[in-house]
């Protein structure tokens, strides 16, 4: 599976946008990207996944670039309980799911 | 609620003990696995069990033991650990086929204490 790399923190005002990116640039063609969150001290939580086209759901919209070498995580209105650690994972449908360091998102009052 | 449920939440053993630490997921799916999560670090796996076959055991040492009965039950069983491996241990279980979702779904894990 392609390797991902993210900032380590970030931090976003609440009710703003958080916008989370993400690099895989040896990304290939049947990788999906996948996004977790863990909040503190829990398991982690399935965000979204998305192979080319851009994806929503209710969590979160994943825009991915055309040439699928880096992608975007939004949290359309962040709140307070959006303080996690954000992971973006590459990985081939089947594969074992394996975490980086992810980023660390704090929102604030 | 995730449909993954594991007991028990909180564990202090001492060095000579032995315990177990058991996961039980109501999903139907075909595929579990436990996770190591020490302080300050990524989620590590450990284990993982494909139809009830492991498939995967990433170097883990043999003071860890999985057992895997079912395909809805996965027991991780520890004896003479030392106080490095205190951590918070996370099992998953997903789905794994063609066009599966294939998306883990995770226990809230075990916070496990070597004294």
């Amino acid at each position: 599976d392609a390797k991902t790399t993210q900032p380590p923190s970030m931090d976003c005002a609440e009710g703003r946008a958080a916008n989370l990116p993400c690099n895989h640039s040896t990304i290939s063609g049947n990788e999906y990207v996948y996004w977790y969150r863990q909040i503190h001290s829990q398991g982690p939580q399935y965000i979204i996944h998305g192979l080319k086209n851009n994806e929503t759901n209710e969590m979160a919209s994943l825009i991915i670039t055309e040439d699928r070498k880096s992608s975007t995580l939004i949290l359309p209105h962040a709140t307070l309980r959006d303080t996690a650690v954000y992971y973006c994972i590459v990985r081939v449908e089947g594969n074992d799911m394996r975490f980086g360091a992810g980023t660390r998102l704090t929102v604030k009052p | 609620e995730t449909g993954v449920t594991q007991t028990p939440r909180h564990l202090v053993m001492g060095m000579t003990n032995k315990k177990s630490l058991k996961c039980e997921q109501h999903l139907g799916h075909n595929a579990m696995y436990w996770y190591k999560q020490s302080a300050k670090k990524p989620l590590e796996l450990m284990f993982v069990y494909n139809f009830k076959e492991q498939t995967e055991n990433n170097s883990v040492p043999s003071r860890f033991s999985p057992e895997c009965p079912n395909s809805s039950h996965l027991f991780l069983h520890l004896h003479t650990l030392q106080p490095e491996d205190s951590a918070l241990y996370l099992c998953a279980s997903s789905q794994h086929g063609a066009g599966a979702y294939a998306e883990a779904f995770f226990g809230q894990g075990t916070r496990l204490t070597v004294v």
